[in-house]
């Protein structure tokens, strides 16, 4: 299974910053998903990201809000811009699940506004 | 309503104590995984159902696809299982992954 490392962990932030949360997978993917887990709730897909092409944002989430990098098959970024308290979650990157692979996911950034 | 149920929402055991995990569905699947949290935010996957039983060591996953149910069973709890549980299901008509909102577990010693 993959091995994917994602940085920073954590993060306290200003409101009105930017946070840029990367992503580094150790074999090359297809996709690369981010995910947004709000405290008490259940995990929430923000956006699934290929290679080569933009970003495809779900439903409640938007590109001048969560811009996201692709630039090649084994790194991401998502960047939470203007920040809110709104924003304070863990950030989760992932990959297309396959099998039984132990580790989909990152270790998860867990982001505070203040 | 969520799509993928899991109860109870919070539970507390001491060690040695079996646990049960539910997970309840209300959509068609083609396969259900069971997660595990650690405190700091980052994810395994414990398991990948999509019928049976299945079981890793001390834990072990059911699935009965006709009631639309899963179980996740700890035999003799450890405090290293303390965590968060996440029940995630394949849905199949557009391959999206739907999650419950967790069980925290707490296993004291």
């Amino acid at each position: 299974s993959a091995v994917i490392s994602q940085k920073p962990s954590r993060d306290i932030c200003q409101r009105g910053t930017s946070l840029t949360i990367q992503c580094q997978v150790d074999s090359q993917v297809t996709m690369m998903f981010w995910y947004r887990q709000q405290p008490g709730q259940s995990l929430t897909l923000i956006a699934t990201a290929n290679q080569g092409s933009e970003a495809t944002y779900e439903s409640g989430f938007v590109i001048d809000k969560f811009p996201i990098s692709r630039p090649n098959l084994t790194f991401s970024t998502l960047t939470v811009s203007n920040m809110s308290p709104e924003d304070s979650s863990i950030y989760l990157c992932s990959v297309e699940w396959t099998g039984e692979s132990v580790a989909f996911f990152g270790q998860g950034t867990r982001l505070t506004v203040v | 309503k969520n799509e993928v149920e899991q109860s109870p929402q919070n539970l507390t055991a001491q060690e040695g104590e079996f646990i049960t995990i539910n997970c309840s569905y209300s959509v068609g699947i083609s396969a259900l995984h069971w997660l595990q949290q650690h405190p700091g935010g980052g994810i395994v996957s414990l398991f990948m159902l999509s019928s049976g039983k299945k079981k890793h060591g001390r834990l072990i996953a059911t699935i009965n696809i006709q009631e639309k149910h899963s179980s996740l069973h700890i035999t003799a709890s450890h405090p290293r299982d303390s965590a968060v549980y996440i029940c995630a299901a394949l849905r199949n008509r557009d391959d999206k992954i739907i999650f419950g909102k967790g069980t925290r577990l707490h296993i004291l010693p």
